[in-house]
């Protein structure tokens, strides 16, 4: 059973650059969310996506997009790069969102640096 | 918005040594997953347990979720169960709410 992978595993990128991240989800699973692991903190939520669309956004600027494909897997877009973008990027996958038993599996990560 | 607060941040121990980490949460949540992050970021599941106990292994979780505080108990504590360790509530259904995380660092 493939947990979620994530794309690419690690990226270099400047200020003023785009990057786009990728994840598809556990086999089974129809939720995809987003997170932004600053170092030495703790996850920050991001956005999830369910059924190809944004079900609820944290606390982040509009640089930050998603998608969703009719697969379930999910794409995260940063536009404008700015130095305190650099992050460790995780993506989690669950059933649907709202259910009894919401479990987030998640991916090993994509680490950005932005230079 | 709820706050999400994990004590001790910083733990060290001996090998074979017993732990308690916590886990006080300041609102009703729908769910609370732990998860044990190893060195290279890779965020582990141990346990989904918005109330009750559970056990798996040395591993032992109790959530109260009426006095809104879980507990997530380490016996018999190995090298290998360093790293860091998060609370996760899921609010609104949809939103996930990551505590800062209690560093643990187990010595031979």
């Amino acid at each position: 059973d493939a947990g979620v992978t994530q794309s690419p595993t690690h990226l270099i990128k400047t200020r003023g650059q785009q990057v786009t991240l990728r994840c598809s989800p556990k086999s089974g699973h129809d939720t995809v969310s987003w997170y932004q692991q600053a170092l030495g903190q703790g996850p920050q939520f991001i956005f999830q996506y369910y059924e190809e669309e944004e079900r609820q956004r944290g606390n982040f600027p509009d640089r930050f997009s998603g998608h969703q494909f009719p697969n379930y897997s999910s794409e995260l877009n940063v536009n404008a790069l700015l130095l305190g973008d650099s992050a460790l990027y995780l993506c989690a996958s669950s059933l649907k969102a709202g259910t009894s038993r919401n479990e987030q599996f998640f991916g090993p990560g994509t680490r950005l640096t932005v230079l | 918005g709820i706050q999400v607060e994990q004590s001790p941040p910083d733990l060290i121990l001996q090998e074979g040594a017993n732990s308690t980490l916590r886990c006080n949460f300041s609102d009703s949540v729908n769910n609370l997953q732990w998860f044990h992050q190893n060195p290279w970021g890779q965020l582990i599941n141990l346990f989904y347990i918005p109330s009750g106990t559970k056990q798996n292994g040395r591993l032992s979780a109790t959530t109260v979720a009426t006095e809104r505080y879980s507990l997530l108990y380490i016996s018999s504590s190995q090298t290998t169960d360093s790293g860091v360790y998060f609370c996760a509530v899921e609010v609104g259904g949809f939103k996930t709410i990551f505590g800062a995380g209690t560093r643990l660092f187990v010595k031979a």
